[in-house]
């Protein structure tokens, strides 16, 4: 009974193709959220949605849209994949937005572009 | 600029040992401050996090933390570490006006026997 799923785990594509990486969570949360570590580990957050309405969208190519068809998953589509996005993606959940909520984090899907 | 300073990068300890993270943030606005954890390949875990009320703050697997707010600092110990806790970990802070939780570089502790 995994929380926060992701699919695929590790994803290995050439330049120029298109991808998609899926979440799913389990918690009955209402906030969802998009996360990139880079080869340092640096953590920045993409994009957030609260009850599928996109409330967090950071400086990130248009490449990039999220997609968030229920409260329970939110997707990430990348067109175009360039050499620089290859880095961990991370999903995560909360209950509202206040801040005051504890996130939880899927596994991470391993993104690597040649 | 508005943001979370891990002031160390790499801290090796011996098992047993005590273990302290340093933490360091810097906002205009009130924040609400979370220790994270990240066990090789694996996602991130909450230890811990300050909202309001006590600044001692006691999370999991032994870990607490305490918020300074005069030296705007939220430092991570524990008196006696495991193997087990070898793993990257991330300081981070939510403002009150953005809601965003912005992430320190990460601290990587290895545990030697």
């Amino acid at each position: 009974d995994t929380a926060v799923s992701q699919t695929p785990k590790y994803l290995v594509t050439q330049m120029g193709n298109d991808k998609s990486i899926k979440c799913e969570q389990n918690l009955g949360h209402d906030t969802m959220y998009w996360y990139k570590q880079d080869s340092k580990k640096f953590l920045k957050i993409m994009f957030s949605y609260n009850n599928k309405e996109l409330i967090i969208n950071e400086t990130v190519p248009n490449r990039f849209s999220p997609k968030s068809p229920d409260k329970a998953h939110l997707n990430l589509h990348i067109n175009s994949l360039e050499l620089g996005d290859s880095a961990v993606y991370f999903c995560a959940s909360s209950q509202g937005v206040t801040g005051e909520e504890t996130q939880y984090f899927g596994p991470g899907t391993r993104l690597l572009v040649l | 600029a508005q943001s979370v300073t891990q002031l160390d990068s790499q801290v090796p300890v011996f098992e047993e040992a005590p273990v302290e993270l340093r933490c360091n943030y810097s906002s205009s606005v009130s924040v609400y401050l979370f220790w994270y954890v990240q066990y090789p390949n694996q996602g991130l875990q909450l230890l811990l996090k300050y909202l309001s009320g006590s600044t001692l703050v006691k999370g999991i697997n032994g870990f607490e933390a305490e918020f300074n707010k005069s030296q705007t600092s939220f430092h991570l110990r524990k008196p006696s570490v495991h193997i087990s806790d070898t793993a990257e970990y991330f300081c981070a802070f939510i403002r009150s006006n953005d809601y965003k939780l912005s992430f320190g570089a990460g601290t990587t502790v290895t545990v030697r026997a």
